[in-house]
């Protein structure tokens, strides 16, 4: 079975105090992993996407890498709109033409001014 | 401007009651899903559809149903065999060629 784990569940970092967060999966072979930000009450807002061990994609403040195993989301020198909570989704190769994302259950982050 | 809408945005069911939340795309995405958000879990997959009036279940589809009539419109009922409801539900939509899925703003559903 397929299953994807973030860590931490929760955390709160300073302005300017750099950490990542974490995306551990499990599939029988991945065909792509995501990164989302959603903030509250509001439709996931689309981050990344990694498709093979060692890629990486920035964005701002925000940069996402993948290995074998799992996924990190790096955030450098956060500002306080950087608050929301990010999910992780995997994409299995097994999926085929279904596309069925398997996402955690997302870590909120918050920022102190 | 292209995207995707969800109505309303906060719905309200009485016992007994089918409702239905509306989802559109002007992305001209051939793919759209449902999906349902609640604390402390992932989101899960109800239904998808690829092509117009063609839909498949997703993880959780018992208690609800979903049509394909037309490619920008995907509208989900949440019958009364739900017996769960409240959540907050999320629509998605993604080009066949691509992965990424895009979504919605979401509907808020609540049990009166």
């Amino acid at each position: 079975e397929d299953q994807v784990t973030q860590s931490p569940e929760a955390l709160r970092l300073q302005e300017g105090e750099s950490s990542s967060l974490n995306c551990s999966y499990t599939v029988s072979g991945l065909r792509g992993l995501f990164w989302y930000r959603q903030d509250p009450g509001k439709g996931p807002e689309f981050l990344f996407t990694l498709y093979s061990a060692g890629e990486e994609k920035e964005k701002e403040r925000l940069k996402a890498t993948l290995t074998k195993k799992e996924s990190f989301l790096h955030i450098t020198a956060p500002k306080p709109e950087d608050s929301a909570t990010y999910l992780c989704a995997v994409l299995p190769i097994s999926s085929g033409s279904a596309r069925q994302l398997t996402f955690g259950s997302g870590t909120q982050l918050t920022v102190l001014p | 401007d292209g995207g995707i809408t969800q109505s309303p945005k906060y719905l309200f069911r009485k016992e007994g009651q089918n409702v239905t939340l509306s989802c559109e795309q002007n992305l001209n995405h051939d793919a759209m899903y449902w999906y349902r958000q609640d604390p402390g879990q992932g989101l899960r997959l109800i239904y998808y559809s690829q092509i117009v009036n063609d839909f498949q279940k997703g993880d959780i589809a018992e208690g609800y149903s979903v049509s394909r009539e037309k490619k920008e419109s995907f509208p989900l009922t949440v019958t009364s065999a739900q017996k769960n409801p409240t959540a907050f539900y999320l629509c998605a939509s993604s080009t066949l060629r691509e992965e990424t899925q895009y979504f919605g703003p979401g509907t808020r559903l609540l049990v009166l």
